[in-house]
């Protein structure tokens, strides 16, 4: 089946600096979304891309999706420390592409 | 727009109860909602589709006689841990889409947090 791996699994920035996560499929998809999970909290839907290459901005965030359709980034410029969390990529499957497989995540550790 | 909501938030109970967990889009219809474990520090999992009147689709590996999924309306869907075991412990959330949006986005619950004694 799809598998979604994200890299690095773990991330501790100082505040200030730059932070990127990376989002690996093992197969092409029709769309990449991403999502932030606060500790203690539930995902949250941050942005959605559908077109090879395709680059969005929200503000600090900047997310990337492959040529290939196949990966995808997402950098944040000067993290603060609302950032913190936990940041999944989740790749759209099944009938109608309704189910997502959500990648491993990456937890981000924002240091003051 | 697009909240869902999830009851309750957190449940402890002893080895071989059941336990009910609802989750109600509040502002939009849901034909489609769906059923997520995660376990500490790990992503999500889907369990299970559940689709408004009509019979849920599980994923391979979980079982439909343990959990079972009811989606009597377009805003209500619940999911029962039958016969609950310590093994069963875990964070359990649901997520909806709102179709007349258009995308394939979905919008979380706040999720439920069983402890299994």
């Amino acid at each position: 089946g799809q598998q979604v791996m994200q890299i690095p699994q773990y991330q501790h920035v100082q505040e200030g600096e730059d932070f990127t996560t990376y989002c690996n499929s093992s197969t092409t998809l029709s769309n990449i979304q991403w999502y932030k999970q606060r500790p203690g909290g539930h995902p949250v839907f941050l942005i959605q891309l559908v077109k090879s290459g395709e680059v969005k901005k929200q503000k600090r965030l900047t997310f990337q999706f492959g040529e290939a359709k196949k990966n995808s980034s997402l950098h944040i410029t000067a993290t603060q420390t609302t950032d913190l969390g936990t940041y999944f990529c989740a790749g759209p499957y099944g009938f109608g592409n309704e189910k997502l497989t959500f990648g491993t995540g990456t937890r981000l550790t924002i240091i003051p | 727009g697009a909240v869902v909501s999830q009851h309750p938030s957190r449940v402890i109970c002893k080895s071989g109860t059941s336990v009910k967990i609802e989750c109600r889009s509040l502002d939009f219809q849901a034909t489609t909602m769906f059923w997520y474990r995660q376990f500490p520090k790990q992503s999500l999992m889907l369990m299970a589709t559940s689709n408004e009147g009509s019979k849920a689709t599980y994923e391979q590996g979980v079982e439909k006689d343990k959990f079972l999924i009811n989606h009597a309306s377009l805003t209500l869907s619940t999911l029962t841990v039958t016969s609950a075991h310590p093994e069963d412990s875990s964070f359990y959330i649901c997520s909806a889409r709102d179709a007349e949006r258009g995308g394939t986005e979905q919008f979380f619950g706040p999720g439920t947090r069983l402890t299994v004694l």
